[in-house]
This record gives structure tokens, sequence and C-alpha cells, in this order.
């Protein structure tokens, strides 16, 4: 079983539409992160979150420590928010340094 | 301002070549990173520096080393390519150590096929 997951894998809507990703963990964790990769492949670090909910734009962050469980909404979806967007954790006493990563949800927004 | 920058983008390498992807950051940040990225999978740790000075094995090192240079630049290197090494090669870099829930800051990738 995969320490992160993501639902959905892919992810259609219309412009305008409300738009929720979903990130299930299965480790304690310090942080969580959701980053951005947009079609050309560059990735962009959106939110970083160890409690509560953070909110940039139209883009709102919410994470849920005793649920191991975050979630991403984009509200009023507009064709340039198409990209895939990964969620990473950092475990506790996570070994080497590493961020745990997620598969990726990809979103595509039709106009 | 540049941030990331990694070279080349896009390299076609033979079975048993050797090359350096090179990776350079302007910002200051302490730490680097190196990152692959395989379909159907998420990224995935292959060496990183917390500090000028020092590296450490990620999740899947093996196949590769990777230098340091100085506080700007952290290089990694295949010494003898193999085709599962193909891959997209991501940097990255975070102006605190890893544990220090810093956001990391990443390079727009290298797209290696090894033939």
């Amino acid at each position: 079983k995969n320490e992160v997951e993501q639902s959905p894998q892919n992810l259609t809507a219309q412009e305008g539409e409300f738009i929720t990703i979903n990130c299930s963990y299965s480790v304690g964790i310090s942080a969580l992160h959701w980053l951005q990769q947009h079609p050309g492949g560059g990735i962009v670090s959106l939110f970083m979150l160890s409690s509560g909910k953070k909110k940039h734009g139209r883009l709102i962050a919410t994470i849920n420590i005793q649920e191991k469980h975050s979630s991403l909404h984009i509200t009023a979806s507009h064709p340039r928010d198409s990209a895939v967007y990964i969620c990473a954790v950092r475990s506790y006493g996570g070994s080497q340094g590493n961020l745990i990563f997620g598969k990726g949800t990809k979103l595509s927004v039709k106009p | 301002n540049a941030g990331v920058t990694q070279t080349p983008k896009f390299q076609v390498l033979k079975t048993g070549q050797s090359m350096t992807l090179q990776c350079a950051q302007d910002m200051n940040h302490n730490s680097m990173y190196w990152y692959r990225q395989d379909p159907g999978m998420g990224l995935r740790l292959i060496y990183y520096s917390a500090s000028e000075g020092t590296t450490d094995k990620g999740e899947v090192p093996n196949g590769y080393n990777v230098s340091r240079l100085n506080k700007r630049e952290f290089s990694l290197r295949l010494e003898s390519a193999a085709p599962s090494q193909t891959s997209v090669y991501f940097c990255a870099s975070s102006e605190f150590g890893p544990y220090s829930n810093q956001p990391q800051h990443f390079g727009d990738g290298t797209r290696l096929s090894i033939l």
C-alpha cells in the first residue's frame, strides 16, 4: 500500500466549477505539501501545511491531522488550472530527508 | 529571477555512456536535491545535500553519484547509463535542511532517454 494516496487520479471539469482533490496518508507527518506540475513539466510549490487551512487566491488547502487527510480546492476553475497536482508528506523521523510523494492528480479544465 | 536552473533539458544516451546533469540555484539555499519522476510513480529522491560539503543517499541512489560543487551547484552523474535510468530528473533546493519543512523550489527537469 502506498503511504500517500491521491484521488481522483484524473479529473475533468468545466470552466467555473469547484474542484476538490484529495490526499490521504498512512504515516505520522510533520508537514504536508501541495505542488503543481505544469503541462511543460515544471513543478511549483503551492502550500505547506501542518494544521488547519491555507488560502492563496482561488486555491484553498485544508488538512485534518487526526483523519490523516488533506484536500486541495480550486474555486471558479479556469483552463490555466490544468496541471498535475501532487501531494507530498514529511513523515516524523522520516529517513534520509525524504518527502513521500503521491502519484499526482491530473486536472483538465475545459472552456 | 532564474531560481533553479537545470542543464541539459533533453538528452539521449546509449547504454554504457556516462553523463553529468547540472543544477544551479541563485537563491542562496543551503539544501539541494535530485529526484527522478517515472510514469505512474511519485517523485523519488536520488540524493540530497543538506548543506555545502555534505551529500546523502535518498531512496534510489544506485547507479548515480553526486557532487556539491559549491553552495550554488549540485550535479548528478550517471557513470554507466542503463535503460532503467530513462526518466525525467528534477533538481530542487530549499533554504534550510530537509527536516525544516521549508518548501522546495524545483527546476524545469531534464528528460533523459537511455537507448
